[in-house]
């Protein structure tokens, strides 16, 4: 059971460059995250997908995009990679909200991106 | 502004002894979840404590919460080495559902 699965792990772009963050899950989960997580600060949402084919923005989406291209895959894409955008990208699933009420949320190891 | 924030940053302590850690929110939830992240790896889920709950055992972890004060407390008994980790609580706020949000951390180390 490999659970949540993100590549790469790990990526260095120059400023400007574009890529897009993989990430699956195999627990026919319904709502999808991306999260970053940066020294201090946490992790803070930049997408979240409730289930298949509905998006929603996050604390700081600008500078992303996202796919949920079916129920087990959600990509984040990066247009124009900025040196601000380093850092550590983590995808999550979880069944999804019940009667308004988060489930807990399984995290894939990350991809760690450097902008250079 | 962080909705959950952890108290203390940083805690060494030495196998066998008991950690704590605090979480305090600002707004009303409907649930509050505790994590642990090892170096390099993901968050795994410890427990969730509902807001009509005042406190939950899983194993070595005992986990309270203090809606009234907004608050809540992870406990982990007996430490062992592998306890090592960073660990996050996370809100499940009543005015953002779907969305949960995760303090900065408490970086816990336990020497052998």
């Amino acid at each position: 059971n490999a659970g949540v699965t993100q590549t790469p792990k790990f990526q260095v772009l120059k400023t400007g460059q574009s890529m897009t963050l993989q990430c699956a899950q195999d627990m026919n989960h319904n709502s999808m995250y991306w999260y970053r997580q940066d020294p201090g600060m946490g992790l803070r949402l930049i997408y979240y997908s409730a289930s298949e084919g509905t998006t929603d923005k996050g604390e700081v989406p600008n500078g992303y995009n996202v796919s949920r291209l079916n129920k087990r895959e959600f990509s984040l894409r990066l247009e124009s990679a900025a040196p601000s955008q380093t850092s550590v990208y983590f995808c999550a699933s979880s069944e999804g909200p019940l009667k308004l009420i988060n489930s807990p949320l399984h995290f894939g190891n990350g991809t760690r991106l450097t902008v250079t | 502004s962080q909705q959950g924030e952890e108290d203390p940053q940083a805690l060494s302590i030495q196998e066998g002894e008991n950690a704590t850690m605090n979480c305090s929110y600002k707004t009303s939830i409907n649930n509050l979840q505790w994590y642990r992240q090892n170096s390099g790896r993901g968050l795994v889920h410890l427990i969730l404590i509902r807001s009509n709950e005042r406190e939950k055992h899983s194993g070595r972890l005992r986990v309270t919460l203090d809606t009234s004060k907004k608050s809540s407390s992870l406990l982990i008994t007996a430490s062992r080495a592998a306890d090592t980790a960073s660990y996050f609580c996370a809100t499940d706020t009543t005015d953002s559902w779907g969305k949960l949000q995760f303090g900065a951390g408490t970086q816990v180390v336990v020497t052998p």
